[in-house]
């Protein structure tokens, strides 16, 4: 089955406690991104990925890192987590990008407390 | 740059009735438009992607309208559901040099029995 997969699914962490959440994809694709929804804003995308080794920053990158070293994989770290990071955060992929006929698959979105 | 509009944020409709999702875009330019669907908790379900190219897709029961000259897209749900009770988005290319999807703040439905 086509998916994305993100782990966890939930945490609660504390302030300034590196951590780690994971993307995986299994559709060969070659665009990957992040997004956070909160109430009131929307989804707002922190950083994506062209390729294996191709990463640029999207709207609120700060305080967060990527990396891109296998085509299926695209975790996001958040190396000093804060309290304004707490979120609902999705990971995105698609086949490539600006392509009409290409569509964006989500995973099932990771729901981040920090206290 | 892209923005996205979806009026009402909210509609309450009595099971089985028809009903259509607005959504507005400010760039003509879009090539494609995605409409999802978010239940509480969980992730974003892709419905229908609407390429430029074409004016209407189809999935069972739902219909995706495009029109670049409007900058409209609507969603028609024929003989909705309680199931269908969810929150909808739709999303379009931020524009030329920008290589992220830009998103309404969605429709919450309901669809009371």
């Amino acid at each position: 089955e086509a998916q994305v997969t993100q782990n966890p699914r939930y945490l609660i962490t504390v302030t300034g406690k590196k951590l780690t959440v994971t993307c995986s994809q299994n559709m060969n694709h070659e665009y990957m991104s992040w997004y956070r929804q909160d109430p009131g804003l929307g989804l707002r995308q922190i950083y994506y990925s062209m390729n294996v080794e191709v990463t640029d920053k999207g709207d609120v990158p700060e305080g967060y890192k990527v990396s891109r070293k296998e085509k299926r994989n695209f975790p996001l770290i958040l190396e000093s987590p804060s309290p304004n990071q707490t979120s609902l955060y999705f990971c995105a992929s698609s086949l490539v990008f600006e392509t009409a006929n290409t569509e964006a698959f989500f995973g099932q979105g990771t729901r981040l407390t920090v206290v | 740059k892209q923005e996205v509009t979806q009026i009402p944020a909210a509609l309450s409709v009595p099971e089985g009735e028809n009903l259509v999702l607005n959504c507005s875009f400010t760039d003509s330019a879009i090539y494609n438009l995605q409409w999802f669907r978010q239940d509480p908790g969980k992730g974003l379900t892709s419905l229908l992607l609407i390429q430029s190219s074409q004016r209407e897709q189809t999935s069972g029961r739902l219909n995706a309208s495009l029109d670049k000259s409007s900058g409209r897209s609507t969603l028609y749900i024929a003989a909705s559901q309680p199931g269908d009770s969810a929150t909808y988005l739709c999303a379009g290319p931020s524009g030329a040099g920008s290589y992220q999807l830009t998103f309404g703040k969605g429709t919450k439905l309901s669809v009371i029995p």
